[in-house]
C-alpha cells in the first residue's frame, strides 16, 4: 500500500541551525501533509502541498514537492530547541482520502 | 477546550481482557479515524468512520470493534487482548473531502 518513508531517522543539530527531513512515496499521490508530534502528544498538521504544487512556505517550514522523483522534502530554518519532535509525512493515493503515515524522522534540537 | 479528546490517557490491563477506548471530538467533523502507532513509531490506520458508517477497515483482527454512537464519537473496543496490541492509539477527526486531521492526546495500552 501507499506509504511515505522519511529520512533520516533521526537528526540532531544545533539551535539556530537549518534542518531538513525527506520523504519518499511509491505511487501517485493527491498530496502530501507533514505532521509533528511531540514526546507523549498526538499529531499536529503543519502544512499540505498538493501535488500540482511545487513549494510551500510557512513560516519558518518550507515543503518542496517533486513528483516525478515522488518525494518531498521538509526544511526548518533557524530551528529553535522547541522544534524537537517527530516529524512525519503523510500521502493518500489518487482518489483517496485515506492518508498514509511513514515512520517519522526524529529530530532534536539542542539549545 | 480540547478538540479531540481520549480517555483513558493510560490503560495497563492483563492479556485476556477486554477494554474499550473512547473518544470524542467538538469540531463538527464528520469524518474519525483510529490509528495504532507501534514502539518504532510506525503510524498505520485502523478504521474510518464517516457519518457513523464504517469506510475504512484495515485488515485489524475482529478482536477491535469500533463503535460510533454519533458524528462526534468514535469508540473503539478489544476484545480477548494479545501482548502484540501494547501500543499507543490515536483518535483523529476531519471533514470528509478534507485532508487535514486533527489527532488526540492518545492512549497508551499495555498489556501484561
Amino acid at each position: 500500500s501507499q506509504q511515505g518513508e522519511e529520512d533520516p531517522q533521526a537528526l540532531s543539530i544545533q539551535e539556530g541551525e537549518n534542518a531538513t527531513m525527506n520523504c519518499s512515496y511509491k505511487t501517485s499521490i493527491n498530496n502530501l501533509q507533514w505532521y509533528r508530534q511531540n514526546s507523549g502528544r498526538g499529531l499536529v498538521h503543519l502544512i499540505l502541498i498538493r501535488s500540482n504544487e511545487r513549494e510551500k512556505h510557512s513560516g519558518r517550514l518550507r515543503v518542496t514537492l517533486d513528483t516525478s522523483k515522488k518525494s518531498s522534502s521538509l526544511l526548518i530554518t533557524a530551528s529553535r530547541a522547541a522544534d524537537t519532535a517527530s516529524y512525519f509525512c503523510a500521502t493518500d493515493a489518487d482518489g483517496s482520502y485515506i492518508p498514509t503515515f511513514g515512520r517519522g524522522t526524529s529530530l532534536i534540537v539542542h539549545p | 477546550d480540547t478538540a479531540v479528546s481520549q480517555t483513558p490517557k493510560y490503560l495497563v490491563t492483563q492479556m485476556g481482557n477486554d477494554k474499550s477506548i473512547k473518544c470524542e471530538q467538538n469540531l463538527g467533523h464528520d469524518t474519525m479515524y483510529w490509528y495504532k502507532q507501534d514502539s518504532k513509531k510506525f503510524l498505520k490506520i485502523m478504521f474510518s468512520y464517516n457519518n457513523k458508517e464504517l469506510i475504512i477497515n484495515e485488515t485489524v483482527p475482529n478482536r477491535f470493534s469500533p463503535k460510533s454512537p454519533d458524528k462526534a464519537h468514535l469508540n473503539l473496543h478489544i476484545n480477548s487482548l494479545e501482548l502484540g496490541d501494547s501500543a499507543v492509539y490515536f483518535c483523529a477527526s476531519t471533514t470528509q473531502g478534507n485532508n487535514e486531521q486533527f489527532f488526540g492526546p492518545g492512549t497508551r495500552l499495555t498489556v501484561l
